[in-house]
């Protein structure tokens, strides 16, 4: 099946950018998610990007697609506490309507 | 809209005992889908249902029977519980012509098998 790869931990300081990378292996991916899980809740949707776009911003949040390689990303200006959670970088392919997601990036926010 | 609902948000069982978890959405949605999430391995595709009247298995079905009641409920079976099946499990569900197509998840079942 597909692969979708993230490091397990990351831990930066309140008022840092923090950096969350993702790689996957379906070149046919037509959208890719970042998803937030708080502790003790369900996944929410955080930000997509669609496959033939190379970045989005949302406010604090920047996406960056790199097809070429296969690497996504997500970039949290000045995160806080209330960014602690795991994230979760996921791919849909061609196929009906499966997703793949990776093992989940938890972030530890420091004060 | 209560969006996806899960009952129950916690269960302990015993080895060999059997049990359901129930899922709902409210959105209407055709698509619904069983994960469970372990630490350090993310979310794996037990089952899901394309639509009312269909299931096929993913990624970790062994273990697990699925019902997909109706348009709304999609529930999990456990025959016979083992402790390998200590996991959270989420419910999600999704519509093939949403855009962007996104999947919505219920807060989750923690079971744990003594």
């Amino acid at each position: 099946g597909e692969d979708v790869e993230q490091s397990l931990f990351l831990s930066v300081r309140e008022g840092d950018s923090s950096v969350i990378n993702c790689t996957y292996t379906d070149s046919s991916s037509t959208y890719l998610y970042w998803y937030k899980q708080e502790p003790g809740a369900g996944l929410q949707l955080l930000t997509y990007i669609f496959s033939n776009m190379d970045m989005k911003q949302d406010q604090r949040l920047t996406v960056l697609l790199n097809k070429k390689d296969k690497h996504l990303s997500l970039r949290i200006a000045d995160t806080q506490t209330g960014d602690s959670a795991i994230y979760f970088c996921a791919e849909k392919g061609n196929n009906f309507n499966k997703f793949y997601f990776g093992s989940g990036t938890k972030l530890n926010v420091k004060p | 809209n209560a969006g996806v609902t899960q009952t129950p948000k916690f269960q302990v069982l015993k080895t060999g005992q059997s049990m359901t978890l129930q899922c709902a959405q409210d959105m209407n949605h055709n698509s619904m889908y069983w994960y469970r999430q372990d630490p350090g391995m993310g979310l794996r595709l037990i089952y899901y249902s394309a639509s009312e009247g269909t299931t096929d298995k993913g990624e970790v079905p062994n273990g697990y029977n699925v019902s997909r009641l109706n348009k709304r409920e999609f529930s999990l079976r456990l025959e016979s519980a083992a402790p390998s099946q200590t996991s959270v499990y989420f419910c999600a569900s999704s519509e093939v012509g949403d855009f962007p197509p996104t999947q919505y998840f219920g807060p989750g079942t923690r079971l744990t098998v003594l």
